[in-house]
């Protein structure tokens, strides 16, 4: 398929590694944060979320991390694998709206 | 089960003319968002529709439309296609109308459109 990652940001890391991609979100008044993964020829894949009365929620694997006071937002990706290879979305929203707002995203790449 | 199901899957049209593409959520799902992903970038809202009614409506001219179904289908209509509206578009369905931990988008392949 069409690549998802024409002219993204690209970070690439070593099988095995941690990886962190970071987000800067743009809306003061955002409550609910979302990281997304898109494959090539797919459409964006929910990783994980959070609220903005939390600073760090954990999943399998992955960990967010919120900043409110600087407006930042970050994926930590576990012991990163080749299928980890993907663009990564961080995504925003106010009230439970569904009008969800994308960054521009980060490509990862896996070195096996 | 099946997931969010778009179709065409790709579609080549000309300036001025119109299309139409179509979702079909999860079985369940209530609610149908469609976003607009130009290449290379995020994807941006076009609209919600949830329980046939509009909920919502990205910052997009009024060429664009859509309507939902008693199935809880959706069709998103674009007329007097430009070029600037070659993109994948994107169909999301939850099962209620609020974002909240246990009610995500899920979204489909989508339809490639190109416009010459």
């Amino acid at each position: 398929g069409e690549s998802v990652g024409l002219h993204l940001p690209t970070l690439s890391v070593q099988e095995g590694d941690n990886s962190i991609i970071n987000c800067a979100y743009s809306n003061s008044a955002s409550d609910y944060f979302i990281w997304y993964k898109q494959e090539s020829g797919k459409g964006p894949q929910f990783i994980i979320d959070i609220r903005s009365n939390m600073d760090k929620r954990q999943g399998q694997r992955v960990t967010v991390l919120l900043n409110k006071t600087v407006k930042h937002l970050s994926l930590q990706i576990a012991a990163t694998q080749p299928g980890d290879s993907a663009v990564y979305f961080c995504a925003e929203t106010t009230g439970g709206y569904q009008k969800v707002t994308f960054g521009t995203g980060t490509k990862l790449q896996v070195i096996p | 089960d099946a997931g969010v199901t778009q179709s065409p899957t790709h579609l080549i049209k000309t300036r001025g003319q119109h299309v139409t593409l179509r979702c079909s959520p999860i079985s369940g799902h209530k609610s149908v968002s469609w976003y607009q992903q130009v290449l290379g970038q995020g994807p941006q809202f076009i609209f919600q529709y949830y329980e046939k009614e509009e909920r919502g409506r990205g910052n997009f001219p009024d060429r664009f439309s859509a309507r939902q179904f008693p199935n809880y289908s959706s069709e998103l209509n674009v007329n007097a296609l430009l070029l600037g509206d070659s993109a994948l578009y994107l169909c999301a369905s939850s099962p209620g109308s609020a974002l909240t931990g246990a009610n995500v988008l899920t979204f489909g392949a989508g339809s490639r459109l190109t416009v010459l």
